[in-house]
């Protein structure tokens, strides 16, 4: 059983551009949450997929979107990048019916 | 966001000392869960509670769900050295069809061997 992987792990880009994170979730689990994680702070939930559509959001922009694919993999775009946009970007996958989230590594992204 | 109140922010103990964090809500929660995150990794869970009441062990760690719904703490017995990492609780409410996570600020543990 592989657990969940993100790509890539580190990432930097400039004020403006688009970015693509991806995450694979572990084996058997149907439902990716997406969340974000600033220095020093918890994290905060971005969006779950759920069967390849949204299943609930936090307070983030339309320029955050992401994908969930028939495999229940899943991608998180990030577009007109900010300097605030640096972080940890963590992705979890679950069973929809159990509340536990297994989470993956992390994609660190730097926006300069 | 919106963030429960975790605390302590910090601690620095000797190894073989207990340690005991806690986290408080506004709301009521229907799930607690407490995770640990070691640098550069994502964080990893610990203890899940679902019962107002329910205490917990998973090893040298115990959690409990407050008979309010409104907080949770998590008891580390005989710390070691690699207890060291940054403590989460995190709460749900499930109103409605609310899946949402609310995240703690985290409590940055460090043992002096």
């Amino acid at each position: 059983e592989t657990g969940v992987t993100q790509s890539p792990t580190h990432l930097i880009k400039t004020r403006g551009q688009q970015v693509t994170l991806r995450c694979s979730s572990q084996s058997g689990h149907n439902t990716v949450s997406w969340y974000q994680q600033a220095l020093g702070q918890g994290p905060q939930f971005i969006f779950q997929y759920y069967r390849e559509e949204e299943n609930g959001r936090g307070n983030f922009p339309p320029r955050f979107s992401g994908l969930q694919f028939p495999n229940y993999s899943s991608e998180l775009n990030v577009n007109a990048l900010e300097l605030d946009d640096s972080a940890l970007y963590l992705c979890a996958s679950s069973l929809m019916t159990q509340e536990t989230q297994y989470f993956g590594p992390g994609t660190r992204l730097l926006v300069l | 966001g919106q963030q429960l109140n975790q605390s302590p922010q910090s601690m620095f103990i000797q190894e073989g000392e207990d340690v005991s964090m806690n986290c408080t809500s506004s709301s009521i929660f229907n799930t607690w869960l407490w995770y640990k995150q070691d640098p550069g990794e994502g964080p990893v869970l610990l203890i899940a509670l679902y019962k107002a009441g329910e205490l917990t062990s998973n090893g040298r760690l115990t959690a409990q769900f407050g008979i309010t719904r409104k907080d949770s703490f998590l008891n580390i017995s005989a710390s070691i050295p690699s207890d060291v990492g940054i403590y989460f609780c995190a709460g749900r409410s499930n109103a409605g069809n609310n899946r949402k996570l609310i995240w703690g600020l985290g409590t940055s543990l460090a043992v002096n061997p």
